[in-house]
């Protein structure tokens, strides 16, 4: 079965660094997200991305996080001064046209500022 | 605005005992929901969803949830629990009229003792 899969599963960096998490959606998907959850805390929408746009967004999407499809196949999560309380799961996942369509996720990238 | 509230942190049960995992939300809108898994250090697998139709909604592995609109509620159950069951469970709608911005509750640990 296709999956949707995430590099690096961890990242450690240090505050104020940029990173970029990478996530490689079904292929034959059109709809990606991202979401995250803090240790122990609930899982967290950040933003939707169809068709080469950010459809929805969070408040906790603010603008030191962006999104890319650079290509065909790859769509990142960039952010660019990195704060302790970034520090969590970042889940990338992707679905087909509508809510008969599940939405895949993968296994997470965690991320640990310092 | 949406919220889910899974009341539960932990279920602790015995193997092949039943199970209820309870999940309550409150919307002003019509939404969809889900109840998804998280096995140790995966990503968030769907389980069931309830998009319209019967209330009554089966899903992966033994897992059934009942749509109470009354009670705005979703809870989801098993008659008999393996210890593979054993996970993390998660909660979530979204509102019909956009894409997958899910609104997550809390989780459910479910802890299946032999």
């Amino acid at each position: 079965e296709p999956e949707v899969t995430q590099t690096p599963s961890h990242q450690v960096t240090q505050m104020g660094q940029e990173v970029i998490l990478r996530c490689v959606p079904i292929s034959n998907h059109l709809y990606f997200y991202w979401y995250r959850q803090i240790l122990g805390q609930k899982v967290e929408f950040l933003v939707s991305f169809y068709n080469n746009e950010i459809s929805e967004k969070s408040e906790i999407f603010d603008d030191q996080f962006s999104v890319e499809r650079p290509d065909g196949s790859n769509f990142t999560l960039k952010i660019r001064s990195t704060k302790l309380e970034d520090s969590a799961m970042y889940f990338c996942a992707s679905g087909g046209q509508g809510f008969n369509s599940p939405l895949h996720f993968g296994n997470g990238t965690r991320l640990t500022v310092t | 605005a949406q919220s889910v509230t899974q009341l539960d942190s932990q279920v602790p049960v015995f193997e092949e005992a039943p199970v209820e995992l309870r999940c309550n939300y409150s919307s002003s809108v019509s939404v969809y929901l889900f109840w998804y898994v998280q096995y140790p250090n995966q990503g968030l697998q769907l389980l069931l969803k309830y998009l319209s139709g019967s209330t009554l909604v089966k899903g992966i592995n033994g897992f059934e949830a009942e749509f109470n609109k009354s009670q705005t509620s979703f809870h989801l159950r098993k008659p008999s629990v393996h210890i593979s069951d054993t996970a993390e469970y998660f909660c979530a709608v979204t509102r019909m009229d956009s894409s997958y911005k899910l609104i997550f509750g809390s989780g459910t640990r479910l802890l299946v003792r032999p």
